[in-house]
């Protein structure tokens, strides 16, 4: 079964900096989908970001981009010039591609990130 | 317009009650879902139907029974509610198939208190 590792449970950055998240997964598949989405205080789950295991490119959304390593099963999140707004729950997760089977989403336990004015 | 939409977003109850939440969406999409967010916020999924058919069940208990009457609406009866079955649950959909790397888009949530 394919899971989903984020080993840092709370992270905090001055507002204006740039932060990094990190995620690692298992998996022996070798087409799959990686996701990062925010959860605020709103509780409201939205994508951030997502990546395609095949493309060797890695994403990039505004001030989010993703550093995706296949060989190393990391994919990880920075975020550019941090604002206030940034402060939520950041789950990375997972999804098989096609020949895996289940189109679940399996997620990490979570990061929560602080941004400080 | 919210495209996925739950209701109710906050319920109350006793155990040994029965309650239902209910989730439409208006994108279009045939699949929907339902996921579990424990009190430590680990997310997990419960259940996804495909145009009215149940595709993942995920060794949820049987006082759980989601029903589909048609692929914009998913809802979610629980009965007999025990004290571990507080959480928000999550609806969402996804265009089909989403493991095709479609989105899942998540509904607001709704959070569960049994007491």
């Amino acid at each position: 079964a394919q899971t989903v590792t984020q080993s840092q449970p709370e992270m905090s950055v001055q507002e204006a900096e740039t932060v990094t998240l990190s995620c690692t997964y298992d998996t022996s598949e070798s087409n799959y989908y990686l996701f990062w989405y925010k959860q605020p205080p709103s509780r409201q789950m939205i994508l951030v970001i997502r990546q395609e295991a095949y493309k060797q490119q890695n994403a990039t959304e505004n001030r989010f981009s993703v550093n995706f390593q296949k060989a190393a099963k990391s994919f990880s999140l920075k975020i550019s010039d941090s604002q206030l707004g940034d402060t939520a729950m950041y789950f990375c997760a997972f999804m098989n591609g096609p020949q895996g089977g289940s189109e679940k989403l399996v997620f990490g336990k979570g990061t929560k990130l602080t941004v400080n004015p | 317009d919210t495209a996925v939409s739950q209701t109710p977003k906050y319920l109350v109850t006793q155990m040994g009650n029965d309650k239902s939440i209910k989730c439409e969406q208006n994108l279009g999409h045939d699949t929907m879902y339902w996921y579990k967010q424990d009190s430590k916020k680990f997310l997990k999924i419960m259940f996804s139907y495909n145009n009215k058919e149940l595709i993942i069940n995920e060794t949820v208990p049987n006082r759980f029974s989601p029903k589909s009457p048609d692929k914009a609406h998913l809802n979610l009866h629980i009965n007999s509610l025990e004290l571990g079955d507080s959480a928000v649950y999550f609806c969402a959909s996804s265009p089909r198939p989403a493991h095709y790397g479609n989105t899942i888009y998540f509904g607001e949530g709704s959070w569960l208190t049994v007491v």
